[in-house]
């Protein structure tokens, strides 16, 4: 199984600020690495598809990038409700899907 | 806008079947290319997919936990449902059902989720 390494595992940041958040994958997925980004109490929100494409609606201040075992999703110039956990996922094996442990975002 | 809501129950004894279901609005759960899945988040764990049924009515099963789940569907409802066996307390987690895309791998849509407690 592919395993999915994430860091930092929490970050702390102000209003405007921009943060990169890693993941890494235990071999070569090519570029089949999502994002997503959960609120407590909320449904999960797929935010980024195939490392560096933008789903419909996302704020632009989210982006993504890689390929191979090394992917990072950067949001600049954070907002206060970007504050959230965010999860990468690879779904290079369409029979089995892995999620990177998590990154919590706290705004200072 | 598709919406997907789960519902079951909060508490399961162990060595029970936990069964949940999830009502989808706003699109036919038989129409379009979907996976219709569902994934877990145990608490202060990551998430995990467990499986997923295709609109044609395919199943695939995550191989870890393969011979405890089943995912089937209700057309007639829109629904579609995740039975899991002999549960015990690793199994307490919120549960999300998803509709999925891009081969079943991009989970594009998500319900709210819904808490499960494995106890006694």
């Amino acid at each position: 199984d592919i395993q999915m390494t994430q860091s930092p595992s929490s970050l702390s940041a102000s209003v405007g600020d921009t943060v990169a958040i890693t993941c890494r994958a235990s071999q070569n997925i090519n570029t089949y690495l999502n994002w997503y980004q959960h609120k407590p109490g909320q449904a999960p929100k797929f935010l980024i598809y195939a490392a560096s494409n933008l789903q419909t609606g996302v704020p632009s201040r989210f982006s993504g990038s890689g390929s191979g075992t090394d992917f990072t999703l950067t949001i600049s110039n954070l907002q206060p409700e970007d504050s959230a956990t965010y999860y990468c996922q690879e779904n290079y094996d369409t029979l089995f899907f892995t999620f990177g442990g998590g990154t919590k975002v706290e705004i200072k | 806008q598709v919406q997907l809501q789960e519902s079951g129950p909060g508490l399961v004894k162990p060595s029970q079947t936990l069964s949940l279901t999830c009502t989808v609005s706003g699109d036919s759960i038989t129409s379009g290319s979907y996976y219709w899945t569902w994934i877990r988040q145990p608490a202060g764990k990551s998430l995990e997919w467990i499986g997923r049924m295709y609109t044609s009515g395919s199943t695939t099963y995550n191989h870890n936990l393969k011979s405890r789940v089943t995912i089937s569907v209700d057309k007639s409802k829109n629904q579609f449902s995740l039975k899991w066996n002999s549960v015990t307390a690793a199994d307490t987690a919120v549960y999300f059902c998803v509709r999925a895309v891009g081969g079943g791998g991009i989970f594009h849509d998500w319900g709210q989720g819904t808490v499960v407690v494995v106890s006694s």
